[in-house]
């Protein structure tokens, strides 16, 4: 059983155009997290949700909108794709969101912008 | 602010090497925690260990073994007897309590020839 799971796990798309990537966890978890990886490999914390509530908006773009409809599930939408929005999207769950728990990542959503 | 330096960019070793990744982290928090994850070339984040500040303790893995020294705010990773299937980018991580997010470092590839 997957624990954390993402769709699609590639996307290629053009500049402007609008696309989600989907994110479930079967772990009861009640926090979930978007991380990017940029091309140097380097991981940086986007959205943080606790029990569907924001916490953390890292300085994100407003054309990035996530979405929880439920604790299970974090949805990230990205609007008006630009070419600098090509990376690899990460999402993760943990127990709890204090700074204690581990977090466990799902396999990558690798988005290119053409 | 939190910070987690990992001065190696690359490391390659020949197999049944020994390799040492150095992870050196800056917080103002007396209580947070220290991971490393790895990420194969199939591009997962895998969770390998999490260690609050509190315990010093050197942990041993198989042929994983983590050092962690709050005198000097390192937590260094030791792979002893190197195989081909560790190469992989190791990150340390660091997160402070009532912290939604962890802060990475930029990672250490890895390479273990055969």
């Amino acid at each position: 059983d997957t624990a954390v799971s993402q769709t699609p796990k590639y996307l290629v798309t053009q500049m402007g155009n609008d696309k989600s990537i989907k994110c479930e966890q079967n772990l009861g978890h009640d926090t979930m997290y978007w991380y990017k990886q940029d091309s140097k490999k380097f991981l940086k914390i986007m959205f943080s949700y606790n029990n569907k509530e924001l916490i953390i908006n890292e300085t994100v773009p407003n054309r990035f909108s996530p979405k929880s409809p439920d604790k299970a599930h974090l949805n990230l939408h990205i609007n008006s794709l630009e070419l600098g929005d090509s990376a690899v999207y990460f999402c993760a769950s943990s127990h709890g969101g204090s700074g204690t728990d581990t977090q466990y990542f799902g396999p990558g959503t690798r988005l290119t912008v053409l | 602010a939190q910070k987690v330096t990992q001065a190696q960019t690359e490391i390659s070793v020949v197999e049944k090497e020994d390799v040492t990744l150095d992870c050196v982290y800056e917080t103002r928090d007396t209580t947070y925690y220290l991971f490393w994850y790895k990420q194969p070339p199939s591009g997962e984040l895998v969770f390998l260990i999490r260690r609050n500040s509190f315990d010093e303790q050197n942990e041993i893995s198989g042929r994983y073994s983590w050092n962690f020294q709050k005198s000097t705010s390192s937590f260094n990773f030791t792979i002893t007897a190197s195989q081909v299937v560790d190469s992989a980018v190791y990150f340390c991580a660091l997160s402070e309590v009532n912290d939604y997010k962890l802060s990475f470092g930029a990672g250490t590839t890895v390479t273990v020839r055969a």
